[in-house]
C-alpha cells in the first residue's frame, strides 16, 4: 500500500527567504505525485503535479517540485516566500486513473514579516 | 472555471439529527470522494464513488452513508449525528481519464454537532 510522509509538521521562514518542504512516498508502481495548499478554512488547491517526463515540475504561485525516484522524494521549493504563502501544504500520491489517493499529514508554513 | 461546490460552508446540528452534506461538480468527473479533516489527523477518506449508484467504503465509513444518484452529485449522510463527527468535511472529484487524475476540492463544510 502506498504511503506519504512529510517529516516537518511546522516550518517558519522569513518573508523573502527560500523554502523547501519535504515529502517522501512509498509506492510500488509509477507514482502520480501532487502538492496541494490549503488556506485556513478553505479547501485544497492544486499547486503542481508530476505524472511523467521532466522530473522538475513548475506549478502555480512560483512553486516547483523535483521528483527523485532514487530517494522516493518529491520536495516542494520556492526561491522567495511571500507572506501570503502562509498555509498548510499537503503532499499526495495517486494512481493513473484518479483514484486511491493517499495524503501526507501536512506541513504548516508560517511566514515572518 | 471548473468547480466543486459544497452546499453548506457552516452547519450547526444537534446530537441525533440527520445531516445531509451535498456536493456538486461541473467537470463531468467519474470519481467523487468525501474526506474528513481533523487537526493532527490529516485527511481521512470516508467514502468514494467511481460511478453513478456506486459507492465504496474508505478508511472511516462508520456513522456515515453516501448517495450518488446523478454523476455530478455526491451526498454524504450522517444518519444520527454525534459530537465526535464535529469536523471539516471536504468533497473532491477527479477524472478517470488516464493521466489526468488530480483531485479537485470543494471549499469544505464545517460541521459542529452540539
Amino acid at each position: 500500500a502506498q504511503s506519504v510522509t512529510q517529516p516537518d509538521i511546522h516550518i517558519t521562514v522569513s518573508e523573502g527567504a527560500s523554502l523547501e518542504l519535504r515529502c517522501n512516498y512509498s509506492y510500488g508502481a509509477t507514482p502520480y505525485l501532487f502538492w496541494y495548499v490549503q488556506s485556513p478554512g478553505q479547501g485544497l488547491q492544486l499547486l503542481l503535479k508530476y505524472f511523467s517526463g521532466d522530473t522538475l515540475v513548475q506549478g502555480i504561485k512560483g512553486f516547483e517540485a523535483e521528483f527523485k525516484r532514487s530517494q522516493s522524494s518529491f520536495n516542494l521549493r520556492k526561491p522567495s516566500v511571500h507572506w501570503s504563502d502562509a498555509a498548510e501544504y499537503f503532499c499526495a500520491v495517486g494512481t493513473s486513473y484518479g483514484q486511491n489517493f493517499v495524503f501526507g499529514p501536512g506541513t504548516r508554513l508560517s511566514v515572518l514579516p | 472555471d471548473v468547480k466543486v461546490t459544497q452546499s453548506s460552508r457552516y452547519l450547526v446540528k444537534r446530537t441525533g439529527e440527520k445531516v445531509f452534506l451535498e456536493c456538486v461538480q461541473d467537470m463531468d468527473h467519474e470519481n467523487m470522494f468525501w474526506y474528513r479533516q481533523d487537526p493532527g489527523l490529516g485527511l481521512r477518506l470516508i467514502y468514494f464513488s467511481y460511478d453513478v449508484k456506486m459507492k465504496e467504503k474508505g478508511d472511516i465509513p462508520e456513522g456515515y452513508s453516501v448517495s450518488r444518484e446523478k454523476k455530478e452529485r455526491f451526498s454524504l449522510i450522517l444518519e444520527s449525528a454525534s459530537t465526535n463527527q464535529t469536523s471539516m468535511y471536504l468533497c473532491a472529484s477527479s477524472s478517470r481519464i488516464l493521466h489526468t487524475g488530480e483531485l479537485f476540492f470543494g471549499e469544505g463544510s464545517r460541521l459542529t454537532v452540539l
